[in-house]
């Protein structure tokens, strides 16, 4: 199994700013998955983040908006760019790990965003 | 297009009641389904798994190809698994596998 962390573990911040989150594992995967869930929606994948290569974005999220970092195999940031109320969601880190003989994702705690 | 269906967003039953959440979903590839499950300031946690054909906290769900269903059951529903439970199917797309979530139902037991 994997044990993730992420920092902070809720925000408020103002239109226009930006934030970045922060997700760490205790063990070494290869694929890391950023979601958001909004309130009352069900889970959206935004991207997934490789390490050493540019993060895979899903339909309707742009590099622009959430820039990711991925610089080692523990580690991975999410950026929200520009913010506005509409992107008050909780944001998950989730990565791929082994659990007896199967693979399965483990999520992380959340990060509740709310922008004013 | 891949999409799971949760119809129920509220259930509400007593303690000892059978219990039946139903997901359904759509996929032209072959299907991969899990149940996911998240308790009061809980983080989410993989309940179970259709290939794994388990029964967890007297939980069981079966896949139904014909009716493309993965509806999940419990015989006699305790207080504890009220919770938020979300349906899940993993697709293979552009090369890479990935998630695609219900927007879950959030089961009540009274006690």
């Amino acid at each position: 199994s994997a044990v993730i962390s992420q920092k902070p573990s809720r925000d408020i911040c103002q239109r226009g700013t930006s934030l970045t989150i922060q997700c760490q594992v205790d063990s070494q995967v290869t694929m890391m998955f950023w979601y958001r869930q909004q309130p009352g929606q069900s889970l959206t994948l935004i991207a997934t983040a490789n390490q050493g290569s540019e993060a895979t974005y899903e339909s309707g999220f742009v590099i622009d908006k959430f820039p990711i970092s991925r610089p080692n195999l523990t580690f991975s940031t999410l950026t929200v760019s520009n913010m506005s109320p509409e992107d008050s969601s909780i944001y998950l880190c989730s990565v791929e790990g082994w659990r007896e003989v199967y693979n399965e994702q483990f999520f992380g705690p959340g990060t509740r965003l709310t922008v004013l | 297009a891949q999409r799971v269906t949760q119809p129920e967003k509220l259930l509400s039953v007593f303690k000892g009641a059978p219990v039946e959440l139903k997901c359904n979903y759509s996929y032209s590839g072959s299907p991969e389904l899990f149940w996911y499950v998240q308790y009061s300031r809980q983080r989410l946690q993989l309940l179970l798994r259709h290939i794994s054909r388990e029964s967890i906290k007297g939980f069981t769900a079966d896949l139904n190809k014909g009716e493309t269903s993965f509806h999940l059951k419990k015989p006699f529903a305790q207080e504890e698994d009220s919770a938020m439970y979300y349906c899940a199917l993993r697709v293979l797309q552009g090369g890479s596998e990935k998630l695609v979530f219900g927007k879950g139902t959030k089961l009540t037991v009274n006690p």
